[in-house]
This record gives C-alpha cells, structure tokens and sequence, in this order.
C-alpha cells in the first residue's frame, strides 16, 4: 500500500545526543515536510525539501538538520543544539503542485 | 501568524451533526479552505478542502459563506470515533505545502458524547 512511514513510533534519548527520526514515502511526492509538535499545540514546520539535493529551513530549524538524498527518504536529525527537543515529530509529503499533504504517524522524541 | 480562528472547543452527541466553524476573514481570491483532522498521537488526516462552492464527501461536507471569510465543516452523523482535534487551514492554489510556512494553529477539540 502507498504511504508515508515513520519510525521508530517512540525514542528515548540521552541529553547531548544526536538522534536520526526516519521518514519514508512510496507516494512519488516530490515534496516532503517535517513538523514539530508540543502538547496542546499546533503544527511548527521545521524543514521542507521539494526536491532531491535540496531542502529550505522552516520556522523552527534551529538545532535541526535534515538531507534529502533519495525522493522516497527526508530524515531528521535533532542535535544537541536544540535546547528542547522533547516533542512530537511529524513528516508529511505532497505533491508540489497539489496541496493535499499526507502525514506519517509521527515520533514520539524524549530526551533525559 | 495563524490565518483562520476557530473555537477552542466543541462537544456534539453521537449520532448528531457535528458543525465545526472557522474564521478566515482575510482569505485571498486564490486561497482554498483546507480542514485537517487529528486523532490523539497520530498524524493528521486529510478531510476536505474548497474554494467558494459547498464540497461533500465519504467524510464530511464543507460549508463556505458567499463572502468567503467564513466556513463549517459538517460531520454528519457524529461518532466517537470522530472525537480529534480539527484544523481549518488555507492555502494558495497550486501551492507548495511548506512554501508559506503554513501553521495549523490550535484547532477546534471536538469531543463526541455517547
């Protein structure tokens, strides 16, 4: 079945580590998002790629990083730079020209 | 900045129409209404979307105003498996998701009583 997956569903990590949330997609979506998400808010868009070998900062990058080597693959390394990275972590892709986004199911992120 | 206002909160009994409203005062000419849903932990799910003409589908129906600048997502025969947090978004024509820096705001919570 086509989709869009993201895994592991929950990661626990120790404060100072970099940890890599994975995103995949079989939609053939050239566009794909990550957001981040903390309780009883909204989406906050931390980076998008809307093609291969090239991505844009969102609002929140800060302490982020991500690459986009394959159209199927976006992930998401959250560095020690980022002060507060305890959250809720959705990917998303679309098609660039069709504004209906798909999400993945999330990741649960808590640093210790 | 958010551009849709919605209540924070909404309760509806099951089996009845659930009638979710938003604000979008400011919406351009080339701006769709987007609504999204989110069940608690998962990602969001795409329900429907329109420009000026009322939209129906399997899901829901999408009530827009003649002006524009408001809307009404009606789930018809509430369940409790409709109990989530419902997001109003707008969005350009033809626009790339992430290109606006789009937020989804706080959404409505809407909770299904049995």
């Amino acid at each position: 079945d086509g989709g869009i997956t993201q895994s592991p569903k929950y990661l626990f990590r120790k404060e100072g580590q970099n940890v890599t949330l994975s995103c995949e997609q079989n939609l053939n979506h050239d566009a794909m998002y990550w957001y981040r998400q903390d309780p009883g808010q909204g989406l906050r868009l931390i980076y998008y790629s809307q093609i291969v070998n090239d991505f844009q900062k969102g609002d929140i990058a800060e302490g982020y990083s991500v690459s986009r080597e394959k159209k199927e693959s976006f992930p998401l390394t959250v560095t020690s730079a980022q002060k507060n990275p305890t959250a809720f972590y959705l990917c998303a892709s679309s098609k660039v020209t069709n504004t209906e986004a798909f999400f993945g199911q999330g990741t649960r992120l808590t640093v210790v | 900045d958010a551009k849709t206002t919605q209540p924070p909160s909404m309760d509806c009994a099951e089996g009845r129409a659930a009638n979710l409203p938003c604000n979008h005062s400011t919406i351009s000419g080339n701006e769709y209404v987007y609504w999204y849903r989110q069940i608690h932990s998962q990602g969001p799910q795409y329900i429907i979307h329109g420009l000026k003409n009322n939209e129906t589908n399997e899901m829901a129906s999408l009530i827009i105003t003649e002006d524009r600048k408001s809307s009404t997502l009606i789930l018809p025969h509430a369940t409790l498996r409709d109990t989530a947090v419902y997001y109003c978004i707008v969005r350009p024509l033809g626009s790339n998701f992430g290109n606006e820096k789009l937020t989804f705001g706080t959404g409505t919570r809407l909770t299904i009583i049995p």
